[in-house]
């Protein structure tokens, strides 16, 4: 398995502002994934955040609304920008390992 | 277009009962297929894996694959009230990407003692 952490574990902003959440793993791993799970709903894949190079965004997600960091092979950061009330969701992050994605235990964003 | 499909439930079960939790899907390139379980304001927890066809077991648990039909099934069983979550599907494929991990919409789990 993994050890994963994320800060924050949840957070209340303003429309228009940002929130970085960041995300550490307990060893290297060479991928690292960002989901959002909206109420209600299951897991969508946001993008794959790959270390020395951009950032692989999926269809609908953009680097501009989601801007992601992978400095080394333990630590990754996605940025939620000039946030409306429907990016109030969780927000979680996961690695893979021998073959097995394991998730962080989520960031709880809500936007008013 | 990649699809994961499984009923939203709830499913209820006894006590003590077999739960049985379906998932098809669309695309036949898929290499790995995975089970996970979230209780409520958790994040997803891995429980099973299977990537060739037939049963696995683990415990409770017994996955089965059946690749000619697109079709996977998670079995619980003797289910406890401490099983009651949603269970989520997810498939694996490997394409220009890298990588790609795919989740059905979960299925609710409700064990009633």
């Amino acid at each position: 398995s993994a050890v994963i952490s994320q800060k924050p574990s949840r957070d209340i902003c303003q429309r228009g502002t940002s929130l970085t959440i960041q995300c550490q793993v307990d060893s290297q791993v060479t991928m690292m994934f960002w989901y959002r799970q909206q109420p209600g709903q299951s897991l969508t894949l946001i993008a794959t955040a790959n270390q020395g190079s951009e950032a692989t965004y999926e269809s609908g997600f953009v680097i501009d609304k989601f801007p992601i960091s992978r400095p080394n092979l333990t630590f990754s950061t996605l940025t939620v920008s000039n946030m409306s009330p429907e990016d109030s969701s969780i927000y979680l992050c996961s690695v893979e390992r021998a073959g097995e994605q394991f998730f962080g235990p989520g960031t709880r964003l809500t936007v008013l | 277009q990649k699809e994961v499909e499984q009923n939203s439930g709830p499913l209820s079960v006894p006590e003590g009962a077999i739960a049985s939790l379906n998932c098809t899907y669309s695309d036949r390139g898929s290499q790995s297929f995975f089970w996970y379980r979230q209780y409520s304001g958790k994040s997803p927890e891995l429980i099973m894996f299977i990537y060739s066809n037939g049963d696995k077991e683990d415990g409770r648990f017994t996955a089965q694959l059946n690749k000619a039909s697109q079709y996977v099934s998670l079995l619980i069983r003797d289910s406890q009230p401490s099983d009651s979550a949603t269970y989520l599907c997810a498939v694996n494929i490997v394409d220009n990407a890298g990588n790609m991990l795919t989740f059905g919409g979960g299925t609710r789990l409700m064990v009633k003692p």
